[in-house]
């Protein structure tokens, strides 16, 4: 079945610092993909995503490039802020015609120490 | 503004005793669902929604009964809860089914803790 692997967290870094992500992923038909970031207290919120292969989502400083040749959609952000502590959520939606819009990875929670 | 909103946000109840939680969206998205967030599992669908009177089950829909009768509102319903239904609790729209790269909206989520 179709499946979302992330990189298991937490991950704490320090202001500033470089941030990556792992997300990988098996499908049996060609999917889209997605970051998705929770906030605490908050529901899940749409951060980037990308629709095909060497396609590249970003947003708000973050970045992933759908490659196909890997499976893979790391997320990744230059300089990392002490809001963008959260969980953050990779995802696939197939369009292969089943209803199940979404898989969703485990989550990696993030923190930033200032 | 366009939002998902559910009731209620926090539940203690006892095994067994019935209940409901709510979800209403005002975007007149076609799709609708509802996830349980557990720790080290992510997001798992319970049931998903079609349309008004279109429903199905999604990963994990043991315990748990839906209903669509309006396009807005999707309730959850526990007939009889039990403590492994302890969790937190998400309902999520978009447009239409079919509309693959369009983004879920999400709730706020409800945390429900079943004694």
């Amino acid at each position: 079945g179709d499946s979302v692997t992330q990189m298991e967290g937490p991950v704490t870094l320090s202001e500033e610092a470089f941030l990556t992500i792992n997300c990988t992923y098996t499908a049996t038909g060609y999917p889209s993909l997605f970051w998705y970031v929770q906030y605490p207290g908050e529901g899940l919120q749409l951060l980037l995503k990308a629709t095909k292969a060497d396609d590249k989502g970003s947003n708000k400083g973050f970045e992933a490039t759908y490659r196909k040749e890997t499976t893979s959609f790391h997320l990744e952000k230059g300089s990392v802020q002490v809001s963008d502590s959260a969980v953050y959520f990779c995802a696939l939606s197939l369009s292969s015609g089943s209803a199940r819009q979404l898989t969703f990875g485990s989550g990696t929670q993030l923190t930033v120490l200032p | 503004e366009a939002q998902v909103t559910q009731n209620p946000r926090y539940l203690i109840t006892v095994t067994g005793k019935k209940l409901t939680v709510t979800c209403s969206q005002n975007m007149n998205h076609e799709y609708m669902s509802w996830y349980r967030q557990d720790p080290g599992l992510g997001l798992r669908q319970i049931y998903y929604s079609m349309n008004v009177e279109v429903t199905d089950k999604g990963d994990v829909p043991e315990g748990y009964k839906v209903s669509r009768k309006e396009k807005r509102n999707f309730p959850l319903i526990l007939e009889s809860p039990s403590p492994n239904q302890t969790s937190l609790y998400f309902c999520a729209s978009s447009p239409r089914q079919g509309d693959w790269n369009q983004p879920q909206h999400f709730g706020d989520g409800t945390r429900l803790s079943i004694l």
